[in-house]
């Protein structure tokens, strides 16, 4: 079946650690990929997206994410996390008319 | 301008029962989709209105159901709750259809007991 998969359920990583979080899908053709966190008690945000052009794009708070065609990749990527960056981060695939999640990954940054 | 507004916030129902959810999207936006969240599962999509019309639907039973109001306005409804439909349901609004960005509510946590 058709999916997004995200390998990590949850990381912990110390403050000024790098962070890669990894997402794959497996959808066909065209898509548009997007990254989205979730602070704890509020709502989803759109941290970064991709539709075209440059694979290598940059989002809000530092964060940026890598589209790889070949691998059916989109990972998201921080050089240096901060305390403020503990949420769940999702993965999302826009392969037609819906959004598809992945299962989400749980960061705990420790300070 | 106002976010997306899910009502209520939280809601205890008991097995057998019904629940409907409102969702009022962004001003302006035409398109409403339901998620579904739960632990360990993200979000499974169940359904997406646009222009008062369903135009993609999940894998969910039919117990699930939606609709949109001509003002844009969405509810869901669950029928016979289940315990295992227990969750957080989400409501993203969007321009158009076609989801090229979601904005999401803050959610419906309902608790089936």
């Amino acid at each position: 079946a058709q999916s997004v998969s995200q390998h990590n359920h949850h990381v912990i990583l110390s403050e000024a650690a790098s962070l890669e979080l990894g997402c794959n899908y497996s959808y066909g053709g065209t898509v548009n990929l997007f990254w989205y966190v979730q602070y704890p008690g509020q709502h989803l945000q759109l941290l970064l997206k991709y539709f075209s052009g440059d694979p290598l794009v940059k989002g809000i708070k530092g964060f940026e994410a890598e589209f790889i065609k070949s691998k059916f990749s989109f990972n998201l990527r921080k050089p240096s996390v901060q305390w403020s960056d503990t949420a769940e981060y999702f993965c999302a695939v826009n392969p037609g008319e819906d959004m598809r999640f992945g299962a989400g990954t749980r960061l705990t940054v420790k300070p | 301008k106002a976010g997306v507004t899910q009502t209520p916030r939280y809601l205890i129902k008991t097995r057998g029962q019904q629940v409907t959810l409102s969702c009022s999207p962004i001003s302006g936006h035409r398109s409403v989709s339901w998620y579904q969240q739960t632990p360990g599962q993200g979000l499974q999509f169940l359904f997406e209105y646009f222009s008062e019309t369903q135009r993609n639907k999940g894998n969910f039973p039919g117990r699930f159901s939606g609709r949109q109001f001509s003002n844009s306005r969405s509810e869901m409804n669950v029928s016979t709750l289940e315990l295992g439909d227990s969750a957080l349901y989400l409501c993203a609004s969007n321009l158009q259809s076609g989801l090229t960005e979601a904005f999401f509510g803050q959610g419906t946590r309902l608790t089936v007991v």
